[in-house]
């Protein structure tokens, strides 16, 4: 039982360029989150889905798409990269109704340049 | 919108207790609390939801005031691992959208 993976750890990208940053669960929740976390900033909600086929957005979504592919999976892409974009991203999924425990994936350290 | 947490950063020295409050200008349905360890994720600690009841084990635990829409998470007897942000996340209801507040950083001294 791996939980929440994220892939890649570490990634640095020049202006512009596009990326899609991985995410995936392993434990059956409906809910996924991404997340940025700033310096002073705390965790900022990019976008969620409450199921599979559904998403929404969250307080930062300017910038970025995100696909839930299926219940398992849920992507954030990075159509065109900009140095505001640099932060940690964190995935996170959610079953409410049982513990409504978010677990959170380790992260992914972006830096745009 | 974020909700509003205090202290923004509190030192203890080990033994000492400490309060960390979180509140918000919307109705909550719940409000979840984390730990972060430096270059960490976040680590869930409890959920309290609207209707429930006082959380928490015997040294750390939490409180949710319906009516004010305020929790705040208490630490007694600190420990040196209690050293950690710790973040507030609520939710409005029916709409699972957890988001936190910028977090308090609490350091605990020997």
């Amino acid at each position: 039982n791996a939980g929440v993976t994220q892939t890649p750890k570490f990634q640095v990208l020049k202006t512009g360029q596009s990326m899609t940053l991985q995410c995936a669960q392993d434990m059956n929740h409906n809910s996924m989150y991404w997340y940025r976390q700033d310096p002073g900033m705390g965790l900022r909600l990019i976008y969620y889905s409450a199921s599979e086929g559904t998403t929404d957005k969250g307080e930062v979504p300017n910038g970025y798409n995100v696909s839930r592919l299926n219940k398992r999976e849920f992507s954030l892409r990075l159509e065109s990269a900009a140095p505001s974009q640099t932060s940690v991203y964190f995935c996170a999924s959610l079953e409410w109704g049982g513990n409504n425990e978010q677990f959170f994936g380790p992260g992914t350290r972006l830096t745009v340049l | 919108q974020q909700p509003v947490q205090s202290p923004q950063a509190v030192i203890l020295r080990e033994g000492e207790d400490a309060v960390i409050n979180c509140s918000s200008s919307k109705a909550l349905y719940s409000v979840h609390w984390y730990r972060q360890k430096h270059g960490e994720a976040p680590v869930f600690l409890m959920i309290l939801l609207k209707g429930g009841e006082q959380k928490g084990h015997e040294k750390i635990s939490a409180s949710f005031n319906e009516k004010k829409q305020q929790s705040s998470l208490y630490l007694t007897a600190s420990q040196l691992s209690y050293s950690g942000t710790y973040f507030c996340g609520t939710e409005r209801g029916g709409y699972q959208k957890v988001t936190f507040g910028i977090g308090t950083k609490l350091q605990v001294i020997p």
